[in-house]
């Protein structure tokens, strides 16, 4: 099993809304990754964790919240989202977080906040 | 800062032509770069991968070079086809981080 996997595929959210992205992955991977993707931009990195712990976090508002409960979840918190937070919620994992391993990414949540 | 360029822009083939993509990144001290495919509103599909230690791999129709000294790698695809239309990332690795290109859009013309 070579996938990773990300529900809902499409999610549509007023600003008031709580919601959650959730990612899975059965590779054995210790590397989880949080990145967005606005129309016609480069994904750019918002979190990273690494055996279960929270490594790097891109100065992300506080309104998204990453969660990491295993080694095989992650899941990414919405609450209180703006317009502006529209964009492609992409997952990954690696082996690990240290060099140079490959990055498998998820197919996308497509978010539009109202 | 690492940045990561990639030329051209946008790039509109015939059928069954030979064709390159390019990407450069402006710090050499990468620990690997690896070339995607993302098909429109979906996720990304790793193509190929290179490792700073090597300067090739190739995957079918696919070649990509890496000349880390330069901060240059390019991307080679043999006899394209209408299924190759697709953007094309090119990404570096640096510790934690992988930084991308802003891609290439293909459009292989039948």
């Amino acid at each position: 099993d070579t996938e990773v996997t990300q529900t809902p595929k499409h999610l549509v959210m007023g600003m008031t809304n709580k919601k959650s992205l959730k990612c899975e992955q059965h590779m054995g991977h210790r590397a989880m990754y949080w990145y967005k993707q606005k129309a016609k931009k480069p994904p750019e990195l918002m979190f990273v964790y690494s055996y279960e712990k929270l490594s790097i976090n891109e100065s992300v508002p506080s309104r998204f919240s990453p969660e990491c409960p295993n080694s095989s979840l992650l899941n990414l918190h919405l609450h209180a989202l703006q317009p502006e937070d529209s964009a492609l919620y992409l997952c990954a994992s690696s082996q690990d977080s240290g060099g140079g391993e490959k990055l498998f990414f998820g197919s996308g949540t497509q978010l539009s906040v109202l | 800062k690492q940045e990561v360029t990639q030329i051209p822009a946008a790039l509109s083939v015939p059928e069954g032509e030979n064709l390159v993509l390019n990407c450069s990144f402006t710090d050499s001290a990468i620990y690997n770069l690896q070339w995607f495919r993302q098909d429109p509103g979906k996720g990304l599909t790793s193509l190929l991968l290179i490792q700073s230690s090597q300067r090739e791999q190739t995957s079918g129709r696919l070649n990509a070079s890496l000349d880390k000294s330069s901060g240059r790698s390019t991307l080679y695809i043999a006899a394209s086809q209408p299924g190759d239309s697709a953007t094309y990332l090119c990404a570096v690795r640096l510790g934690f981080k992988t930084i991308f290109g802003a891609g290439t859009r293909l459009f292989v013309k039948a």
